[in-house]
């Protein structure tokens, strides 16, 4: 089964810190891509981070990076100082090439909050 | 300009009712998704279609019924409302269905909110 685990339902912040969210999956393939999503209150769905599971090399976005321990089936978010308008749900997820079934797995999401 | 651009974003109706969902993007990708999330934030998918064919139809009421009529807009069509229908609803978008190569992303829009009273 594929599956993503968030095991943080819930993380805070103080702001200009860093902080990290979990993420494990479980796959058998040994090609996929990772994604965190940033969803805030508004609800919209925004990329936040993806990397390919090709890549040894950690992607990184500004203020937001990743480690991905590919052997541990771990793929972790560190966002560097904190702002308020981090705040937000983050959901990790992974993609499976395939021909067409569903290939996008979501964890079920972080609520971080950021403290002024 | 918005990639994927969905209307309405608020809806508020009365169980029985009938409503629709569009969804449009401007990103010239060939599959387009949707999916529910519900209270607890699960994010589920629905549907998707590739160049206006349906591939994925996960085990979704028949009240729900998906249209598009090109590459570019996958609506949705729900009959008879139901309390439990209430959610929000994402309409996305990919470059391709196989998940590989720069077309992994799955872009989303804005969501639909949708109420059943």
């Amino acid at each position: 089964a594929q599956t993503v685990t968030q095991s943080q339902p819930e993380m805070s912040v103080q702001e200009a810190e860093t902080v990290t969210l979990s993420c494990t999956y479980d796959t058998s393939e040994s090609d996929y891509y990772l994604f965190w999503y940033k969803q805030p209150p508004s609800r919209q769905m925004i990329l936040v981070i993806r990397q390919e599971a090709y890549k040894q090399q950690n992607a990184t976005e500004n203020r937001f990076s990743v480690n991905f321990q590919k052997a541990a089936k771990s793929f972790s978010l560190k966002i560097s100082d904190s702002q308020l308008g981090d705040a937000a749900m983050y959901f990790c997820a992974y993609r499976l090439p395939s021909t067409g079934a569903n290939n996008l797995f979501f964890g079920t999401g972080t609520r971080l909050t950021v403290i002024p | 300009d918005t990639a994927v651009s969905q209307t309405p974003k608020y809806l508020v109706t009365q169980m029985g009712n009938d409503k629709s969902i569009k969804c449009e993007q401007n990103l010239g990708h060939d599959t387009m998704y949707w999916y529910k999330q519900d209270s607890k934030k699960f994010l589920k998918i629905m549907f998707s279609y590739n160049n206006k064919e349906l591939i994925i139809n996960e085990t979704v009421p028949n009240r729900f019924s998906p249209k598009s009529p090109d590459k570019a807009h996958l609506n949705l069509h729900i009959n008879s409302l139901e309390l439990g229908d209430s959610a929000v609803y994402f309409c996305a978008s990919s470059q391709d269905r196989y998940g590989g190569g720069p077309g992994n992303t799955i872009y989303f829009g804005e969501g639909s909110w949708l109420t059943v009273v």
